[in-house]
């Protein structure tokens, strides 16, 4: 069983719509989760990263972690074509030097 | 603006030459970090670094090897390239202090080996 489980998709939806991208994991020992986008041809960006369990807001995106059920979410409202990247989830310990990464989940926002 | 630069953006290589795949950042963060990036297997870490002339060896380490020399400087090497190292390198670092190690990538070195 792998570290991290992401549905590599594509996911396609309509400019506009509310889109949700989904993590589980199975370490317990994670503390930081993190999101990170990847366009094509381009290394992945930092998107939002929460620390422990909550959620939080950054204009558009919403990271939501539920440490109980070991999954992790990314909300897109109001998605536009510039959001069409590829999604990986990532995780770490506090302090640790390896961070696990999900396959990635792939988006197609259309107009 | 911080910046991670790896010294190729396509590669292609033959089977049994020997790659040096070069990643400069110049941010002074203390840890640097190799991966590779397959479809439907994500990204892979190869090595890392936490200190000059420190290495690591991450999940599959086997027909590679890396260098740093520099604190800036981290370089990947495949002894004795195979058909199935063929994939997208990515490089990557971060601050030592960093509690989540928020990792800034470079765009990454397409290799194809023949």
């Amino acid at each position: 069983q792998k570290e991290v489980e992401q549905d590599p998709g594509p996911l396609s939806v309509p400019e506009g719509a509310i889109v949700s991208l989904n993590c589980t994991y199975s370490n317990s020992a994670f503390q930081y989760f993190m999101w990170y986008r990847q366009y094509s041809r381009k290394g992945p960006e930092l998107l939002m990263y929460t620390y422990s369990s909550g959620n939080k807001e950054d204009g558009r995106f919403t990271a939501q972690v539920d440490k109980s059920s070991k999954y992790i979410s990314l909300f897109i409202r109001d998605s536009q074509p510039s959001d069409s990247a590829t999604y990986l989830c990532a995780m770490t310990r506090t302090g640790g030097f390896k961070t696990i990464f999900g396959a990635g989940t792939r988006l197609f926002v259309k107009a | 603006d911080v910046k991670v630069t790896q010294s190729s953006r396509y590669l292609v290589k033959r089977t049994g030459e020997k790659v040096f795949l070069e990643c400069v950042q110049d941010m002074d963060h203390e840890n640097m970090f190799w991966y590779r990036q397959d479809p439907g297997l994500g990204l892979r870490l190869i090595y890392f670094s936490y200190d000059v002339k420190m290495k690591e060896k991450g999940d599959i380490p086997e027909g590679y090897s890396v260098s740093r020399e520099k604190k800036e400087r981290f370089s990947l090497i495949l002894e004795s390239a195979s058909t199935n190292q063929t994939s997208m390198y990515l490089c990557a670092s971060s601050l030592r202090t960093s509690g989540s190690n928020e990792q800034f990538f470079g765009p990454g070195t397409r290799l194809t080996v023949l």
